[in-house]
């Protein structure tokens, strides 16, 4: 069970806009920025999102982040196959010390 | 270009210790923490631990503590993680990242398996 919940499934067709939520508590998103991670089969993690809504150079604008109270989301536009792949926002918790990760959304592009 | 270079894969029997390592570059290696995260077999990411190189500040995640040991050599810009006797539960890839607000730069991951 993990300490940020999202959702494990998402889909949508090319060229669609989808959401990925990510929700927590006051011990994490509620108080500390959110970053958010693409995972593509058989690769390394990558940061996507920090601070909640900065993209690092090379991640395209057609990605954002945005937090809100306790939790956060990530929204991909113009799907495209190339963004099928695992999905993870993370963010430090004042309780466990730590930062910690949400589940993963598995994102499929039909 | 920062890059944080892992040490390759293992196999190793229950029981055995284990020690591996990731090397960062490009930048200055003791003014930013060092972490681990574990991969499971098709499961998600969990933090086990941060250092910071610069005065050997360690932290773990309480449910990680007391199972490994992670070390770093500033003279060598290199990170570490330990076992001393490990379990087949510990097979898993592990991954070396970079930490400020975020885990902004990831090693290639290193594969342990853990198999009698």
């Amino acid at each position: 069970q993990s300490v940020l919940t999202q959702p494990p499934s998402a889909s949508g067709t090319p060229g669609q806009r989808i959401i990925i939520s990510c929700s927590g508590s006051s011990s994490n998103i509620g108080g500390h920025s959110v970053s958010w991670y693409q995972q593509l089969p058989g690769t390394a993690p990558k940061l996507l999102i920090y601070n909640n809504n900065h993209r690092p150079s090379g991640v395209p604008d057609r990605v954002s982040g945005s937090q809100s109270g306790t939790s956060a989301s990530l929204a991909i536009s113009g799907l495209q196959s190339e963004d099928e792949a695992d999905y993870y926002c993370a963010a430090w918790d004042d309780r466990l010390k730590g930062p910690v990760f949400g589940g993963g959304t598995k994102l499929t592009v039909l | 270009e920062v890059q944080l270079v892992q040490s390759g894969a293992e196999v190793k029997k229950p029981g055995e210790s284990l020690k591996i390592s990731c090397e960062g570059s490009g930048y200055i290696f003791t003014k930013y923490w060092i972490g681990w995260v574990r991969q499971m077999p098709g499961k998600g990411l969990e933090w086990m631990g941060i250092i910071y190189p610069g005065d050997s500040d360690t932290r773990y995640s309480p449910s990680i503590q007391g199972q490994v040991t992670i070390s770093a050599d500033k003279s060598i810009s290199t990170a570490y993680l330990q076992w001393s006797s490990l379990k087949a539960s510990d097979t898993a890839m592990y991954y070396c990242v970079r930490f400020s607000t975020s885990f902004d730069y990831w090693g290639q991951g290193t594969l342990v398996t853990v198999s009698s």
